[in-house]
């Protein structure tokens, strides 16, 4: 079975300071992964995917196959950043499944 | 821009009334899925289809049904409404291909008294 764990339900910081949203996963394939974002008010939408090796909005993310983590990172955070961020799997079953974690809320403090 | 509609923002039902929750997709897109969010627990699927007529089970599909008649069109049924079934509801859809995007619905919050 796959699984995705988001250990923090909320993390918060000062705008400026560094950011990491932590995600782990369990798959015993060769997993796709994604980190999707939900701005106060507004639909759930992609951020990034691992594969497209991609930096959005400032934010990064490195598949850790050792590790089975896929962190989510930025350097300086933005008061535009506090959302919740779910990191999901696309793994079995095929055409696009995604297995979601519980998600963390970023909140950005001045 | 892809455009992915719920019938309804909020809707309240009482326990044990059947109720349909509508989504509609405009690009012509293979997969829809549907979702319930809750705190705490994230998104769960409860079905998705890879085509018209077709259905898969999802990870919690008790006391949900799905219809999809059309390519664009994916019904969430709920046979006899319960009040463990109050939740936030999303409607997703995508190409077929796995690292494509799933565009989400704005959700509709349903609540069963």
């Amino acid at each position: 079975a796959q699984r995705v764990t988001q250990p923090e339900k909320l993390l918060s910081v000062f705008k400026g300071a560094p950011v990491e949203l932590k995600c782990n996963y369990s798959y015993s394939g060769s997993p796709e992964l994604f980190w999707y974002v939900q701005y106060s008010r507004q639909r759930l939408q992609l951020l990034l995917r691992h594969i497209s090796r991609e930096s959005i909005k400032g934010f990064t993310a490195d598949l850790n196959k050792g590790e089975t983590s896929f962190h989510l990172k930025k350097p300086f955070a933005q008061e535009e950043d506090s959302a919740m961020y779910y990191c999901a799997l696309s793994g079995t079953g095929g055409g696009n499944k995604l297995t979601f974690g519980t998600g963390t809320q970023l909140k950005v403090e001045l | 821009d892809v455009k992915v509609t719920q019938s309804s923002r909020y809707l309240v039902k009482r326990t044990g009334e059947k109720v349909f929750l509508e989504c509609v997709q405009d690009m012509d897109h293979e997969n829809m899925f549907w979702y319930r969010q809750d705190p705490g627990l994230g998104l769960r699927l409860i079905y998705f289809s890879y085509d018209v007529k077709m259905k898969e089970k999802g990870d919690i599909p008790e006391g949900y049904s799905v219809s999809r008649e059309k390519k664009e069109r994916f019904s969430l049924i709920l046979e006899s409404a319960s009040t463990n079934q109050t939740s936030m509801y999303l409607c997703a859809s995508s190409q077929i291909d796995s690292l494509d995007t799933q565009y989400f619905g704005p959700g509709t919050r349903l609540t069963v008294l």
